[in-house]
């Protein structure tokens, strides 16, 4: 099955700041990821559908230009958190589905904004 | 995209085998039912997959009645690492079909 990576694992950034989120598939060109987030003792939110070459599809309720995504290959996109802010504190998570039906996560990427 | 409803949280002794409910009332035709496992701070992993009877592989099997409208995720004999939650998903196949997570259900294994 296909294999996800995340960096980084976690990162903490000052209040107003940028943070990029980086998703890899290490061994399937993936047209399609997706992007969660999930706070504590809650469930993974769908925030966004990531499009390689094209723009992403966004959530309803999840702004688009606050969280900017960039799927520029097939093996790499990109969530970008702008000017965060401590409510972004969150546990994003990146996945993608080969040709199968399976859904493959990454291992996650833990954000602290202070 | 189908809803799922599950119970919030399930308590069992290790070595019991534990068997987890999911509804799915309003599942297409061409939906899967899918479960996944999360540990904290960690992405999901795959469980098991199946569209209709029973599926068994290493881990689990997944019961799915004729109507389709339930399944029923068993974990025979858990250990204390089985303690996680899972989440019943319900979704078509395709690479870019996405998945709606519902709340899931808390195992808490203990001795």
């Amino acid at each position: 099955g296909a294999v996800v990576s995340q960096h980084p694992s976690r990162v903490i950034c000052k209040s107003g700041t940028s943070v990029k989120i980086e998703c890899r598939s290490l061994d399937f060109q993936a047209t399609t990821m997706f992007w969660y987030r999930q706070f504590p003792k809650q469930s993974l939110m769908l925030m966004a559908t990531s499009n390689e070459g094209s723009k992403a599809t966004y959530e309803q309720g999840v702004e688009k230009d606050k969280f900017l995504i960039n799927h520029a290959s097939l093996t790499l996109s990109t969530l970008t958190v702008t000017s965060a802010h401590p409510e972004d504190s969150s546990f994003y998570i990146c996945s993608l589905r080969d040709r199968g039906w399976e859904q493959y996560f990454g291992p996650g990427t833990r954000l602290t904004v202070t | 995209l189908a809803k799922t409803t599950q119970p919030i949280s399930m308590d069992s002794y290790e070595g019991q085998e534990v068997n987890i409910t999911c509804s799915h009332n309003n599942i297409a035709t061409n939906d899967y039912i899918t479960w996944y496992q999360q540990f904290p701070s960690q992405g999901p992993r795959f469980i098991i997959q199946g569209y209709k009877t029973k599926v068994t592989n290493e881990v689990a099997s997944l019961f799915i009645p004729a109507d389709r409208k339930s399944s029923t995720l068993s974990l025979p004999r858990v250990s204390l690492s089985d303690t996680a939650v899972y989440y019943c998903l319900v979704s078509p196949t395709g690479t870019a079909s996405k998945l709606t997570f519902g709340t899931g259900t808390r195992l808490q294994v203990t001795l």
